[in-house]
């Protein structure tokens, strides 16, 4: 079965410190990676994908996430945490081909909080 | 503006009683999904449409039906809602290709079924 974890629930960060929202994933076939986050009240954003080439992509508002096809996992990071980073960040897969070609599954989510 | 619109955003209903949420899109996109949000489980999806007249099940597909007659609309349907379609449910669309590919999410429906 597809699968995306988010290991954590919560991650507490302070302002400046660097940040890391973990996501792993159980797919057949080769996947497109997605972040995503939600503001309280509000719908899903886009931050930034991987679907080929260079395992680092970078997104929007200073993120970046690292692809690792070794240990299927997709961790988002931020060098450098806002306040206004706060809120809730979900990890999403698509596979490639296949049966379940074209559909997406999503990580129950990842609450983060940066404190001042 | 592009954007995907969803109406009702809040809904509040009684068990077997028909409700139809409306989502279109203004983007040309090919790609449209429908997704509800619950506690602790992230999304899910429903049902998915990769063009029109050509839509198949996602996850969680029971209790709800879709329909793709124009490219920009995809209205969910619940024929006989139950309590426990009570959620936060989302409309989506997409190009599927490369570096188009990214899903703009509607702002959500909020469900409230008695």
């Amino acid at each position: 079965a597809q699968s995306v974890a988010q290991p954590e629930d919560q991650v507490n960060v302070a302002e400046g410190n660097p940040l890391t929202v973990k996501c792993t994933y159980s797919v057949s076939g080769n996947p497109y990676l997605f972040w995503y986050v939600q503001y309280p009240n509000r719908g899903l954003q886009f931050l930034l994908k991987y679907i080929t080439g260079d395992n680092l992509v970078k997104g929007s508002y200073g993120f970046e996430a690292e692809f690792n096809k070794s240990q299927t996992s997709f961790h988002l990071k931020k060098p450098s945490a806002l306040v206004s980073d706060s809120a809730l960040y979900f990890c999403a897969v698509r596979v490639k081909g296949g049966y379940n070609f074209n559909k997406f599954y999503f990580g129950s989510g990842t609450k983060l909080n940066v404190k001042p | 503006e592009a954007q995907v619109t969803q109406n009702p955003r809040y809904l509040i209903t009684v068990t077997g009683k028909k409700l139809t949420v409306t989502c279109s899109q203004n983007m040309n996109h090919e790609y449209m999904s429908w997704y509800r949000q619950d506690p602790g489980l992230g999304l899910r999806q429903i049902y998915y449409s990769m063009n029109v007249e050509v839509t198949d099940k996602g996850d969680v597909p029971e209790g709800y039906k879709v329909s793709r007659k124009e490219k920009r609309n995809f209205p969910l349907i619940l024929e006989s809602p139950s309590p426990n379609q009570t959620s936060l449910y989302f409309c989506a669309s997409s190009f599927l290709a490369g570096d188009r590919e990214t899903q703009y999410f509607g702002p959500g429906t909020r469900l409230l079924v008695l």
